[in-house]
This record gives structure tokens, sequence and C-alpha cells, in this order.
């Protein structure tokens, strides 16, 4: 079957630290993987995503290489700021006769301390 | 210009009432979902539409109730919720492209800001 498994939180760092939010998944077929972001009281947001084997996708200094080989796609960012604090979402989509269903991760939820 | 919008924001409710959440893109995709979410918890998916047709219901109960009047806008009528059902309702949008053989693309979905419901 689908599925994603995301690192457990929560994650606290200081300002300026270095971010992974690990992300494993199975699948059937090609999937196309994504990360979304969920700031307190609003929707979910796209943060990057790729689509097929060795893709990268980065946007606001986040990166994410679609790893094949070891069925992952961990979320990293250099350098984190304040405004980060949020809920990581990663997921997945599959080609499939009955429509573009997503499969998500349980969420990681960030915070980070001036 | 990728935006879902969703109405109300916010509805509190009692579990006799009628009421309706509205979702509106203008992206021209053919495929969209409701989804609802719990604290600290995943979206969980509701029903799926493409093509204005429904294509994915999740078992959901009867007490709620979909309807895609056109292919820019998605409704989710309730009625005699439960305070179980209190929860952020999300609208989420997609290509829906159509491959030979039957697949369907496996493009981004976009979510609107979500109605935060209350059932008393």
């Amino acid at each position: 079957g689908n599925s994603v498994t995301q690192m457990e939180g929560p994650v606290t760092l200081s300002e300026e630290a270095f971010l992974t939010i690990n992300c494993t998944y199975t699948a059937t077929g090609y999937p196309s993987l994504f990360w979304y972001v969920q700031y307190p009281g609003e929707g979910l947001q796209l943060l990057l995503k790729a689509t097929k084997a060795d893709d990268k996708g980065s946007n606001k200094g986040f990166e994410a290489t679609y790893r094949k080989e070891t069925t992952s796609f961990h979320l990293e960012k250099g350098s984190v700021q304040v405004s980060d604090s949020a809920v990581y979402f990663c997921a997945l989509s599959v080609p499939s006769n009955t429509g573009n269903q997503f499969y998500f991760g349980t969420g990681t939820s960030l915070t980070v301390i001036p | 210009d990728t935006e879902v919008t969703q109405t109300p924001k916010h509805l509190v409710m009692g579990m006799t009432n009628k009421k309706s959440l509205k979702c509106e893109q203008h992206m021209g995709h053919r495929a969209m979902y409701w989804y609802k979410q719990k604290a600290k918890k995943p979206p969980e998916l509701m029903f799926v539409y493409s093509y204005e047709k429904l294509s994915i219901n999740e078992s959901v109960p009867s007490r709620f109730s979909p309807e895609c009047p056109n292919s820019s806008l998605l409704n989710l009528h309730l009625h005699a919720l439960q305070p179980e059902d209190s929860a952020l309702y999300l609208c989420a949008s997609s290509q829906d492209l159509r491959f030979a053989g039957g697949a369907i693309s496996t493009d981004t979905q976009y979510f609107g800001p979500g109605t935060r419901l209350t059932v008393l």
C-alpha cells in the first residue's frame, strides 16, 4: 500500500540552527512527493515538491531530494528563523483511477526560539 | 494565482442546525476535495470531486453532504452534527489530468485556509 512515515515531534531549535525532518515512504507505482507547511490557525501551504527520483525541491531556503533508493524525502534548512515555527507535513501522491489521492505523514511540529 | 477561498472562516452550530461550508477556486482545476483535520493530526480525506462528479467518498456519515454545482465551487452541507465533528474543514483543488489507461496525474493539491467548525 501507500504510506508516509515522518519523524515524531515536537522539534525545538534555536534560531539559525540546522533543521532536518525525516520522511520515508512506501508506494506502489511512481509517486510524487510533497512537503506542506501549516502555520497556526491556517490551512496547508505547499512548501516544495519533487515528481521523480533525484529531483530536488526547494523554496524559502528549504530543500528536499527525492531518493528512490532509500525511499526518502527528508526536509532540510540550513538556518531556521522564528517565523519557520509551524507544523510540517510530508505527503505522497500516486496515480490511480479513483483520483489524485494524497497520503499524509503525521506531521512534525517545529518551534524555533530566539 | 493559486488561491482557494473558503467561507465562513469560523462556524458555531448546534446539533439540530443545518449549515453549509463553501469553497471556491478559479485556477481551472477540475478536481476538488474536502478534508477534515483534528488538532495536531494530518488532514483526513472526506470527498473527492472530479469533473463535478463525486469520485471518492471515504465512508463519511450522511450528516455530511457534498455538492459541486460547477467546476469552481464546492459546498459541504451539514445537518445534525455531533460534537465530535468539531474540527478544521479544509478544501483543496488540483488539476485532474487523465492519461490513456485511466490513471490520473499526481498534481499538487492547493488548500484553502479552512473553516473552523464547533458543534455544541
